[in-house]
């Protein structure tokens, strides 16, 4: 079965250093979705693309995340720097079409950032 | 906003019980989508149902089965003689709509299921 590939699996990182994730998503799937989940939270929404273009970025915090899925298909997830708060995991997603209500979403396995 | 609401935080029961996760949910949208999610110590999560809101009809699926009452605003889901495979988290989450013209999951805080021998 097609999965969501992510990578790395685990980062640990210094404050103020950069990381970056990489997310594949199942092929043919237009929207994908970055996540971050915050332990003993549910995940939320950081930024959903359909396609190259980005839909809704609304709560990326842009002075230090930024995202990109330049040809629409796989994506990067940067941060620049990074905080002691920004340790998590780190969860992308894609489906088949623009995101609509009844849409199900398909997850990787995650990366799971420690910032010390 | 939209909120879900799971105020369980964790749940241990014994192999072969039966146990239900609670899930309330709020929106002043009159058509939405209710969803369970699971997540295995292996991290990603797995979509287990979808609900429509004007569907109230309970769903059963093997050993899982879900409970949708909108008077109540709840979505409980049940798993009936449970497995020790069936530890994880499980998530209950909400569409809510955009200013895109897209959707969004909004997820409650999850509730870890651990089931013992």
């Amino acid at each position: 079965e097609a999965e969501v590939a992510q990578s790395p699996r685990y980062k640990i990182t210094e404050k103020s250093q950069a990381v970056a994730f990489w997310c594949d998503p199942i092929s043919g799937h237009a929207t994908l979705y970055w996540y971050r989940q915050i332990l003993g939270q549910g995940p939320e929404l950081l930024v959903q693309f359909q396609d190259e273009s980005v839909v809704d970025d609304s709560q990326l915090p842009k002075d230090r995340f930024s995202a990109e899925r330049l040809k629409g298909v796989d994506s990067t997830l940067k941060i620049q720097p990074a905080e002691l708060g920004d340790s998590a995991m780190y969860l992308c997603a894609s489906s088949v079409n623009r995101g609509l209500d009844d849409e199900k979403l398909f997850f990787g396995s995650g990366t799971q950032l420690s910032v010390l | 906003a939209q909120k879900v609401t799971q105020a369980q935080t964790e749940i241990s029961v014994v192999e072969k019980e039966d146990v239900t996760l609670d899930c309330v949910y709020e929106t002043r949208d009159t058509t939405y989508y209710l969803f369970w999610y699971k997540q295995p110590p292996s991290g990603e999560l797995v979509f287990l149902i979808r609900r429509n809101s004007f569907d109230e009809q309970n769903e059963i699926s093997g050993r899982y089965s879900w409970n949708f009452q909108k008077s109540t605003s709840s979505f409980n889901f049940t798993i009936t003689a449970s497995q020790v495979v069936d530890s994880a988290v499980y998530f209950c989450a909400l569409s809510e709509p955009m200013n895109t013209g897209f959707q969004k999951l909004v997820f409650g805080t999850g509730t870890r299921l651990l089931v013992s021998p």
